[in-house]
Order: structure tokens, then C-alpha cells, then sequence
């Protein structure tokens, strides 16, 4: 069956550090891949979005990595800050650049001063 | 500012009463979408539409209905067939219905059952 995950554990480091959160897909071939970041009571905010063909985005201390092989999508907040505390959310295409978006159940992170 | 609009926040629904939740964008997206979200479930699609006068049924659209009149416009009626109707409801638009495309959502309704 097509599942798409992500850690349900919330993620918790110290300002500063870099945090790195997974999203894991089976039996999709995604052609794009979406982040974003939810506030708690509030709508998700786009953060980034990567290509199939594209090893690596950046966006200022945002990373995403996505690997087609081993079907997973890598972020990256690099020199984490308080204000980072959120829940991140992936996205990805469900077949043929339909735009009919799959969401992964999100990863809260807890940045601590 | 451009955005989407959703209202109310709070919404509370008695038995066997049929509710519309609102979802105003203007962004002139062609796309518009209606999700879902449970407590650690990502979001669910209930209906999508890729054009004005034309919408579709996504993933989970039984006891919920919808209309697109109006470009900038897509409101949502949860009717009573919907059994199980408390979350959160979240609206969003993009320019086109493609993957590449990024999702603006509204800041959602919250609805429960008194």
C-alpha cells in the first residue's frame, strides 16, 4: 500500500544545533516534493519544494535533501532558534504531477534556548 | 495583503444540522482544495477544484459537499451524513492544480459537535 511517514516523536534539541527531519514514502514515484511548517492552530506555510531530479535545495538555513532511491526527503534547519518550534509537514505528488498533494502526519520540533 | 480567508474559526454543529464553513482567496488561483486534519494524521483531502464550475471528490468526500461559483470562492457544507465531523478543516489555493505548485492555506476552522 502507498504510505507516507514521518517521525511521530517530537524532536527536541538545543538552540543552535542543526535538526534533521525524515519523511520516508512507499510506492510512490513522486515527481516533486513539498515542506512545510504548521504553527499550532493555524494553516501550514510552504517552506520549500524539491525536485526529482535535484539532489539538494536551499533556502538561508533551510535544507531538503531527496533521495528517489532510498524514497526519502532529509530537512535541515541549520543553527536552530527558538522561534524554529513548530510542526513540519512533507507533501508529496501522488502520481503525475496531478498536484493532488499526500501529506505526511508531520514531526514537531522543540528548540530549546 | 493577498491570502486566504477562512471563517468562522469556531464552528459548533448539532445533530442532524447541515454547516458551511468559508474560504475566500484572493490570490486569482485557479486551484482550490478543502482538507481535513485529525490529531496526528496529516491532512486529508475531502474536495478539490481545478476551475470555476468544476470540482472533484478527493479522498474522503462522503457527507461533505461543496460548490465553486465564483473564482475567488469555495465554501464547504458538512451535512449531517458526515458522522464523525469534528476537526480541523483547512482550506487552500494554488495557482494551478500541478505538483510544483505551492499550497497557500487559510488559518483553518475548528468544528465540533455539541
Amino acid at each position: 500500500s502507498q504510505k507516507i511517514e514521518q517521525n511521530s516523536e517530537a524532536l527536541n534539541i538545543q538552540e543552535g544545533k542543526t535538526a534533521t527531519l525524515t519523511c520516508n514514502y512507499t510506492n510512490y514515484s513522486p515527481a516533486y516534493l513539498q515542506w512545510y511548517r504548521q504553527d499550532p492552530g493555524r494553516g501550514p506555510v510552504f517552506l520549500l519544494l524539491i525536485r526529482e531530479n535535484e539532489k539538494e535545495k536551499r533556502k538561508e538555513r533551510l535544507k531538503v535533501t531527496f533521495d528517489t532511491t532510498l524514497k526519502q526527503s532529509l530537512f535541515h534547519i541549520t543553527a536552530s532558534q527558538p522561534a524554529d518550534s513548530a510542526t513540519y509537514l512533507c507533501a508529496l505528488d501522488r502520481s503525475s504531477n496531478t498536484g493532488k498533494l499526500i501529506f505526511g502526519q508531520g514531526t514537531t520540533l522543540q528548540v530549546k534556548p | 495583503d493577498g491570502g486566504i480567508t477562512q471563517s468562522p474559526k469556531y464552528l459548533f454543529r448539532k445533530e442532524g444540522q447541515n454547516v458551511t464553513l468559508s474560504c475566500e482567496q484572493n490570490l486569482n488561483h485557479d486551484a482550490m482544495y478543502w482538507y481535513r486534519q485529525d490529531p496526528g494524521q496529516g491532512l486529508r483531502l475531502i474536495y478539490y477544484s481545478q476551475i470555476v464550475n468544476d470540482f472533484q471528490k478527493g479522498d474522503i468526500a462522503e457527507g461533505y459537499s461543496v460548490s465553486r461559483e465564483k473564482k475567488e470562492s469555495f465554501p464547504l457544507t458538512v451535512t449531517s451524513a458526515q458522522k464523525n465531523p469534528t476537526a480541523f478543516y483547512l482550506c487552500a489555493s494554488s495557482g494551478r492544480m500541478k505538483g510544483d505548485q505551492p499550497q497557500h492555506f487559510g488559518d483553518g476552522t475548528r468544528l465540533s459537535i455539541l
